[in-house]
């Protein structure tokens, strides 16, 4: 069983375009994030949501719009879509607040190329 | 945040130990240590998280010193699959919704 899994994993599309990566987790937990890891691997937080409220918004630009149906999904809306934003996109997931041992679990990862 | 320093990268062997240390300074008094590890085309991986003194678990250890200004990520006998990028990070993971992942450590596992 996949703890947090993601689709597409590869997605290649043009310039201007609008597109949608899901996300899924079945561990229960309360928060899941989204990171983005660019070509200098820095990895760097997008969005965190906790039980489908956005808490964390790091000056993402406004086409890029974070949906949480339920606490078991975030999606990444991506409209317009520019060169810069290719890139590998990662879902992830932790339980916050539940003290001691508090770990992130992370999806494979979506390598989104625009073009 | 705290903000983490660690070295770019790091050579070893198979067989021997490696130690990769982290510098928090302004580490805060509820922070956790936390490292991970990321394999090529995959997402990071939870390794291991400490408070102070040692903890060990199957895969490492850590090493907090008294000040927690540093941390230590010890891996006992490192294989080629090893081979990975290993991240500090330091936050207070029992209210944060937010990993700040720095720069990492590449460490290269030659035969």
């Amino acid at each position: 069983d996949t703890a947090v899994s993601q689709t597409p994993k590869y997605l290649v599309t043009q310039m201007g375009n609008d597109k949608s990566i899901k996300c899924e987790q079945n561990l229960g937990h309360d928060t899941m994030y989204w990171y983005k890891q660019d070509s200098k691997k820095f990895l760097k937080i997008m969005f965190s949501y906790n039980n489908k409220e956005l808490i964390i918004n790091e000056t993402v630009p406004n086409r890029f719009s974070p949906k949480s149906p339920d606490k078991a999904h975030l999606n990444l809306h991506i409209n317009s879509l520019e060169l810069g934003d290719s890139a590998v996109y990662f879902c992830a997931s932790s339980q916050v607040g539940a003290g001691g041992n508090t770990e992130a679990f992370f999806g494979q990862g979506t390598r989104l190329t625009v073009v | 945040l705290a903000k983490t320093t660690q070295p770019i990268s790091m050579d070893s062997y198979e067989g021997q130990e490696v130690n990769i240390t982290c510098s928090h300074n302004n580490i805060a008094t509820n922070d956790y240590i936390t490292w991970y590890q990321q394999f090529p085309s995959q997402g990071p991986r939870f390794i291991i998280q400490g408070y102070k003194t040692k903890v060990t678990n199957e895969v490492a250890s850590l090493f907090i010193p008294a000040d927690r200004k540093s941390s230590t990520l010890s891996l006992p006998r490192v294989s080629l699959s090893d081979t990975a990028v290993y991240y500090c990070l330091v936050g207070e993971m029992d209210s944060s919704y937010k990993l700040i992942f720095g720069s990492g450590t590449r460490l290269l596992v030659r035969p």
